[in-house]
């Protein structure tokens, strides 16, 4: 079964960081460009970050650029995002996706979806 | 960056009615690299279309996508119980692969 589950998220304070982890299961990982989306409590979606298969490249929301990062191990079959310097309004649900082809670039719409781990950034 | 404004904001409808959903793009989309996703409460987004018309695997063909370049549309033919939902688009033609503020679907 082609799955994604993340891990990672949980209480932080204003200022902290936490290290999210997506793990794939049920597909080649290393074809796939991956992806993070998050939602804000009662909000829409919002791109945060997309790492093509090689991670030769990637990209970040203007806004998150700076505090977080997008990595890879394609060995492990595990996405990674580092948040730093987290905000009250980084509170939201982090989604992991995979792309829908293998064919290397980030052009892809989001195929699979994991469930996605609760970040929530609070003193 | 390319900015996704989708109309109307709710939509109320009753099963077995049609609904037209539309994402209206800020500059025209390339190649239509445009999907529009379907999100329950609690739940993770599921993709209903990629390439602005090609249903992902599995989606009913009473869900249909068309448009291109700027203006795009998402519809239901025959609106099912289980069609009530908030849908978005997202372009994924140049970073940022921002998404639509998304349309409620209620009944």
């Amino acid at each position: 079964e082609v799955q994604l589950v993340e891990s990672g998220g949980g209480l932080v304070k204003p200022g902290g960081s936490l290290r999210l982890s997506c793990a794939a299961s049920g597909f080649t990982f290393s074809s796939y460009s991956m992806h993070w989306v998050r939602q804000a409590p009662g909000k829409g979606l919002e791109w945060v970050s997309s790492i093509c298969r090689d991670s030769a490249n990637i990209y970040y929301a203007d806004s998150l650029k700076g505090r977080f990062t997008t990595s890879r191990d394609n060995d492990r079959k595990l996405l990674y995002l580092q948040v730093n310097s987290l905000r009250g309004e980084d509170t939201a649900v982090y989604f992991c996706a995979r792309g829908l082809s293998p064919v290397g670039g980030t052009r892809e719409a989001f195929h699979i979806w994991g469930q996605g781990t609760m970040v929530t950034v609070s003193s | 960056e390319i900015v996704l404004t989708q109309s109307p904001g709710t939509l109320s409808l009753s099963p077995g009615e049609r609904a037209t959903l539309s994402c209206r793009a800020s500059q025209s989309v390339s190649s239509n690299y445009l999907a529009w996703y379907q999100q329950k409460p609690g739940q993770a987004p599921r993709l209903l279309i990629f390439g602005a018309s090609s249903r992902a695997t599995g989606i009913p063909d009473r869900f249909s996508g068309s448009g291109s370049g700027t203006d795009f549309t998402l519809t239901i033919s025959r609106l099912d119980p289980e069609d009530f939902a908030v849908y978005y688009c997202q372009h994924y033609a140049s970073s940022p692969y921002n998404f639509g503020q998304g349309t409620k679907l209620e009944i």
